[in-house]
């Protein structure tokens, strides 16, 4: 079974609004760290944002909020007032913190969001 | 620049050359990992050192070698690939701490073609 499911191989959103790129995630792990990753086409990732699964509230970084539903494992990323150059690759990952010392993230397959003007 | 370097950029080889790829964190981290990201596929972890414990994909076949001298430098030797090892490599490194979870910070990754 998959760990980390993104189900929107694309996105468009029109400048200044909002969008959410959906992410699920499958553990049996009590402890958790869920990301989302940016990749331009420059092809370098860019952390932005990071919830733990035992933060009781939703992160948030600027623009970035993560709408985090622990119960339906959901670990949505939230862009708000869009702009063209949020155009990229999104990627959501998780790390399970109770599997060792050596931390592994796995990734899902990623969101091509598209930012129209 | 992310504090995390590769070298080289690009690089294009045959199935018969050997090579290597080098990555540099400057973060002070104590963990480096190897991926690889093929088109249409998830990133897929395939080496990661951490405090002094090496973790690898068994997927992963030998003709990657991974080595890592110091806790600042990383790299991927690579002989006799195949076609289907043409990819995105990208480093990553981290801070990792028991109990503690710190993103990863990536390097811009080699674009490897293998002809």
């Amino acid at each position: 079974a998959q760990k980390i499911t993104q189900t929107q191989p694309g996105m468009f959103v029109q400048e200044k609004e909002a969008v959410t790129l959906d992410c699920t995630y499958d553990t049996s792990d009590p402890s958790y760290g869920l990301f989302w990753y940016k990749q331009p086409s420059s092809g370098e990732m860019i952390f932005l944002i990071y919830q733990g699964s035992y933060d009781q509230q939703n992160a948030t970084e600027g623009r970035y909020s993560l709408n985090f539903q622990k119960a339906r494992k959901s670990a949505n990323l939230v862009i708000s007032a869009s702009q063209l150059g949020d155009s990229a690759m999104y990627f959501c990952a998780m790390s399970e913190i109770s599997s060792g010392s050596a931390r592994q993230l796995t990734f899902g397959s990623g969101t091509q969001l598209t930012v129209l003007p | 620049e992310t504090g995390v370097t590769q070298t080289p950029r690009h690089l294009v080889m045959g199935m018969t050359n050997k090579k290597s790829l080098k990555c540099e964190q400057h973060l002070g981290h104590n963990a480096m990992y190897w991926y690889k990201q093929s088109a249409k596929k998830p990133l897929e972890l395939m080496f990661v050192y951490s405090l002094e414990e090496r973790v690898e994909n068994n997927s992963v076949p030998s003709r990657f070698s991974p080595e890592c001298p110091n806790s600042s430098h990383l790299f991927l030797h690579l002989h006799t690939l195949q076609p289907e090892d043409s990819a995105l490599y990208l480093c990553a490194s981290s801070q990792q701490l028991i109990g503690t979870e710190f993103p990863s910070v990536f390097g811009p990754g080699t674009r490897l073609t293998v002809t």
